[in-house]
């Protein structure tokens, strides 16, 4: 059974730093992974999709790199700011089974 | 840009009593999801469709959950008789086979 950790659980940063949100999962066979972000009470947004054969994908300040043969993703966010405090989330698509999330990382920015 | 749709947005019943929510996926997806989340937690399947067939309910509390995807475009899911515990935001997404998964606004359900 597939199962998603994300650490840290919370993380406060000032404006400007470049900081990194960590997600592993316990089967590399995978045939996706996707980061979401989420505003309270919202539902989730989607950022980046990385299939099983990439290595990273970039959106403007956002990287999101893939290791499967380790089972690891990370999501770095340059020059920070306060609009990026969100809970960030990270999802695994196994192909014959629905997306497996992780917890979250609930990120605050400080102005 | 197209997005999925969900409503109510918000719902506040009664314990006992009966509650829908409804999904309109993008056009063209044929995969739904109906995901649970708690407050603090990653969200939960509840239910997959493949077009109208259930592919996947097994995390489905079927003595009072339902779920139907009559023509295999928008979705109802149904919770009869509702609990305390069933307190949560219900979301539902769609993709195209096993692509992007694209998330609606969800539903706040509060069970008092």
């Amino acid at each position: 059974k597939q199962e998603v950790t994300q650490i840290p659980a919370a993380l406060s940063v000032p404006e400007g730093e470049n900081l990194v949100l960590n997600c592993s999962f316990t089967d590399s066979a995978i045939y996706n992974l996707q980061w979401f972000r989420q505003d309270p009470g919202k539902g989730l947004t989607s950022l980046l999709l990385i299939q099983s054969s990439q290595r990273e994908q970039t959106s403007g300040r956002l990287n999101a790199s893939l290791d499967k043969s380790s089972g690891r993703s990370t999501l770095y966010i340059a020059a920070s700011q306060p609009g990026d405090s969100a809970t960030y989330l990270c999802a695994v698509n196994s192909g014959n089974t629905p997306l497996v999330f992780g917890k979250g990382t609930r990120l605050s920015v400080i102005a | 840009e197209a997005e999925v749709a969900q409503s109510p947005r918000y719902k506040i019943t009664e314990k006992s009593q009966a509650v829908a929510f409804w999904c309109d996926p993008i056009s063209g997806h044929a995969t739904l999801y109906w995901y649970r989340q708690i407050l603090g937690q990653g969200p939960e399947l509840l239910v997959q469709f493949q077009d109208e067939s259930v592919v996947d309910d097994s995390q489905l509390p079927k003595d009072r959950f339902s779920a139907e995807r009559l023509k295999g475009v928008d979705s109802t899911l149904k919770i009869q008789p509702a609990e305390l515990g069933d307190s949560a935001m219900y979301l539902c997404a769609s993709s195209f086979g096993l692509g992007e998964a694209f998330f609606g606004q969800g539903t706040r359900l509060t069970v008092v």
